[in-house]
């Protein structure tokens, strides 16, 4: 089976940092991707860990500890426009293509 | 060019209605997938084509048929829905075996 678990919600304020975690469960684990949905919109590919550690890119960072079945995406210094959805997406085994979603984490920026 | 074009952007149909949801990318991408996204919930794994031929079938009603005619072109033909199928429907597209994967912009589907 799979299972993918996020925090519901995050609020925070201009300028600050967060972190949203994501634990998965899978039949097979090639790797955690990351994804960002505004309200409305489609969802966009922000970060991937094939690998132990911290990926940086810009203001997000992402981490992944495959022994702990456990990841999470890291935004510093939050603008108004982070306030989004954001998805943990494990991808299955490589060759398969199965990108699976997790439940979601809504971000809410604060002034 | 990385776009993934969705046509129709909304549809509205009775449960006895035939329609087709369309997705084109010229991304060269083999891989292309179809998501259902209810509100405030992830999007939801439907089907997967890998170089034109179906490999996931996430256990979908056949009432809902995916077809692949080309490596640019998906579509996902929609035959006697129920009102709980009225959902956003997303197409993306990735390399092969590649985690970055490109979404248009969805079909806002209402099943009346």
């Amino acid at each position: 089976g799979q299972s993918l678990e996020q925090p519901s919600e995050v609020t925070a304020v201009e300028g600050a940092i967060v972190q949203i975690n994501c634990t998965y469960q899978t039949s097979g684990f090639y790797g955690l991707s990351w994804y960002q949905q505004h309200d409305g919109g489609a969802p966009t590919f922000l970060s991937y860990n094939a690998l132990d550690g911290l990926e940086e890119t810009g203001r997000f960072s992402s981490f992944l500890s495959r022994s702990d079945s456990y990841g999470y995406l890291l935004l510093q210094e939050l603008q108004m426009k982070d306030s989004a959805s954001y998805f943990c997406a494990p991808r299955d085994g490589g060759a398969t293509n199965k990108l699976i979603f997790g439940t979601g984490t809504l971000l809410a920026v604060q002034p | 060019d990385t776009e993934v074009t969705q046509t129709p952007k909304h549809l509205v149909m009775g449960m006895t209605n035939k329609k087709s949801l369309k997705c084109e990318q010229h991304m060269g991408h083999r891989a292309m997938y179809w998501y259902k996204q209810k509100a405030k919930k992830p999007p939801e794994l439907m089907f997967v084509y890998s170089y034109e031929k179906l490999s996931i079938n996430e256990s979908v009603p056949s009432r809902f048929s995916p077809e692949c005619p080309n490596s640019s072109l998906l579509n996902l033909h929609l035959h006697a829905l129920q009102p709980e199928d009225s959902a956003l429907y997303l197409c993306a597209s990735s390399q092969e075996a590649f985690p970055e994967a490109f979404f248009g912009q969805g079909t806002r589907l209402t099943v009346v």
